[in-house]
């Protein structure tokens, strides 16, 4: 059974740095790409970061290029994403996503991530 | 990057209405597309692959049809379990995107 637990979420201030993890089991990490989305407080989904198999491709969404790094450590079978600079409007549930025929279809429960002074 | 327009924004509707859900692709995207149902606080669930392939476990009220650029989910016979926010995700080109939402309500 395919599991995704997202952790370290939490409140922080702006300009600060968070650095959310993975944890995955149940499949082949080698193989596969992985994802970061996000949905900010009543609003709608918002794909984040891809990284491959391997980590040598990565992808960033424009809101967030340059400031956020996506990572993965096959060995562990984790999943990173190292957030720098955070603003108010990066204030969101973080979901973990693997994709399955073609597109996600493997979420995390989902990790808070609460951007206040 | 590839934008996915999706409409109506909200519905109300009735047990038992059918129910029928657009998104438009601003290019091309053959059928890379998925339908996720979300319920509050919950993580979204894929109803529908590839446009038009049902998603196991996914009761058969649901399907969807389409590809280029116009897609359509459909909802058969509107049970109470299906009052939730539907989105559409384009995968063909990265980064991947969203359509806003559709959220169905209760009428």
């Amino acid at each position: 059974e395919v599991q995704l637990v997202e952790s370290g979420g939490g409140l922080v201030q702006p300009g600060g740095s968070l650095r959310l993890s993975c944890a995955a089991s149940g499949f082949n990490m080698y193989n596969s790409w992985m994802h970061w989305v996000r949905q900010a407080p009543g609003k709608g989904l918002e794909c984040v970061s891809t990284i491959s198999g391997d980590g040598g491709s990565t992808i960033y969404g424009k809101s967030v290029k340059g400031r956020f790094t996506i990572s993965r450590d096959n060995s562990k079978n984790t999943l990173y994403l190292q957030m720098d600079s955070l603003r108010l409007e990066d204030m969101a549930v973080y979901y973990c996503v693997l994709t399955d025929n073609g597109s996600f279809n493997f979420w995390g429960q989902g990790a808070l991530v609460i951007v206040s002074s | 990057d590839i934008q996915m327009t999706q409409s109506p924004s909200s519905l109300s509707a009735s047990v038992g209405d059918r129910v029928t859900i657009t998104c438009r692709a601003s290019q091309g995207i053959r059928n890379d597309l998925g339908w996720y149902q979300q319920k509050p606080g919950k993580a979204p669930k894929r109803l529908i692959y590839a446009a038009s392939s049902l998603q196991s476990g996914v009761p058969s009220r649901f399907s969807g049809s389409g590809s280029g650029t116009e897609f359509t989910l459909t909802i058969g016979s509107l049970q109470p379990e299906d009052f939730a926010t539907y989105y559409c995700l384009q995968h063909n080109i990265y980064p991947w995107t969203f359509g806003q939402g559709t959220k169905v309500e209760i009428k």
